[in-house]
């Protein structure tokens, strides 16, 4: 079992803040490290799949950066809002099985 | 983007009931499912991987005859939790590969279940 961990475990944040959280994971047998996005009682959204060491991708608000000899990913959030109040989970995917962190709860109070 | 259904999301049963969790693939073909089960403020964790057509392989410590896994077709795999028990309480969830290398994965809403 390889071990992914996320920090922090939760999170409260006024509206209009910027945050960041972190996924850490063994560098051995990479392949690819993803972030979901997932909201209760609802299924997990893939937010991004990310494969190169110095990766950086966004989406809207959202950006994410890999890197893979250290074995750590950040997910940024700008300017944060109510509807960003979800859980944000990583995966690390090597190529046969994904193993995933506990997740970060993220709240964002209006 | 590709949708899994899983039924039903909330279930309390009797200990010694069994119970079945569906997950179907809307708008594409499963040829393999995952299974994974999440106990409170843990990860998820794999417990088997169905295929269509052939037998489901069990991750290390899952029993194969109390959690009976069946992928009947491109579209269906279910679990059922057999004869269950207070210490099977918890939040199961499964995922649908796709791409060669398994790129991505699409999730179902989840059950959560509780033994009384």
């Amino acid at each position: 079992i390889l071990n992914v961990e996320q920090s922090p475990q939760s999170l409260h944040v006024q509206e209009g803040d910027s945050t960041n959280f972190t996924c850490s994971f063994p560098s051995s047998n990479f392949y690819a490290l993803h972030w979901y996005r997932w909201e209760t009682a609802k299924s997990p959204e893939a937010l991004f799949v990310m494969t190169l060491n110095g990766d950086e991708k966004k989406k809207g608000r959202i950006s994410a950066t890999l890197n893979t000899k250290e074995g750590y990913s950040y997910l940024y959030i700008k300017g944060s809002q109510p509807e960003d109040s979800a859980t944000y989970l990583c995966a690390l995917n090597t190529g046969n099985q994904f193993y995933f962190g506990t997740g970060t709860s993220l709240t964002v109070i209006p | 983007g590709a949708v899994v259904s899983q039924h039903p999301s909330r279930v309390i049963c009797k200990s010694g009931t069994s119970v079945k969790i569906e997950c179907r693939s809307l708008d594409f073909q499963a040829t393999t499912m995952f299974w994974y089960r999440q106990f409170p403020k843990q990860s998820l964790m794999l417990m088997a991987t169905s295929n269509e057509g052939s037998k489901a392989t069990y991750e290390q410590g899952v029993e194969k005859d109390k959690f009976l896994i069946n992928h009947a077709s491109l579209t269906l795999s279910t679990l059922t939790v057999t004869s269950a028990h207070p210490e099977d309480s918890s939040f199961y969830i499964c995922s649908a590969p796709i791409g060669a290398r398994r790129e991505k994965l699409f999730f179902g809403s989840g059950t959560q279940l509780s033994v009384l």
